[in-house]
């Protein structure tokens, strides 16, 4: 069963605007990831943020975690087409088992 | 190899057959992931292996469907009877023992006719 929930499930900007999504969870976890698929298939790592932590950044990307709310969200900055992607979210649990959610489907404009 | 390699790409099978789809890791990765991914869903997760065993095979949705590991590297992820409902991409990954972000192969789309 899935455990995250993405919001919002589809997103389209124009290029150059900054992108956010959004990532519900259910239980604890260890950590939350962020993750990019292209066309269908193999899914990218883009970052991991630990539960200890509210907030991460690489390169254009930033995360952010709250686990009061059990939230996190990924901030994309000055969009690129090539970021035209499929984003996913997926935690971490007990030994490393990930737990992905339903995913975002972001369109950049160009 | 570089990243996760997975066999076949494409199998396309008759309801009713027995496939094996096969997960090359990257080398020394222990943790390794089986997901199933429909169109438009996110990977859901089937089976984790640490090492050569199961540490979490919560995910597999009937008893017609099992991996194995055996040396702790290869896995092969193999369905029984397979129906038209097994359609799917399966995904697998890799990564190292710890915090960290898993690799995944590009998949194999499996298309039960």
């Amino acid at each position: 069963s899935q455990q995250g929930e993405e919001d919002p499930q589809a997103l389209s900007i124009q290029e150059g605007e900054n992108a956010t999504m959004n990532c519900s969870y259910k239980t604890s976890i260890n950590n939350l990831q962020w993750y990019r698929q292209n066309s269908g298939r193999g899914l990218v790592h883009l970052i991991l943020i630990r539960s200890n932590e509210r907030e991460k950044h690489s390169g254009r990307l930033r995360v952010t975690l709250d686990t009061s709310k059990k939230s996190s969200s990924l901030l994309i900055t000055a969009s690129r087409a090539a970021d035209t992607a499929s984003y996913f979210c997926a935690t971490g649990q007990g030994a490393q088992k990930l737990v992905f959610g339903q995913g975002t489907r972001l369109t950049i404009n160009p | 190899g570089a990243g996760v390699s997975q066999t076949p790409s494409n199998k396309v099978t008759e309801k009713g057959k027995y496939v094996e789809l096969r997960c090359d890791p990257i080398s020394g990765h222990t943790a390794l992931y089986w997901y199933r991914q429909s169109l438009g869903q996110g990977p859901e997760f089937l089976i984790y292996f640490q090492g050569t065993g199961a540490a979490d095979d919560s995910g597999l949705p009937n008893d017609r469907f099992f991996a194995v590991r055996p040396e702790g590297s290869v896995s092969t992820l193999k369905i029984q009877r397979t129906e038209r409902g097994d359609s799917a991409v399966y995904l697998c990954a890799s990564s190292l023992t710890g915090p960290g972000g898993a690799f995944f192969g590009q998949g194999t789309r499996l298309t039960v006719v």
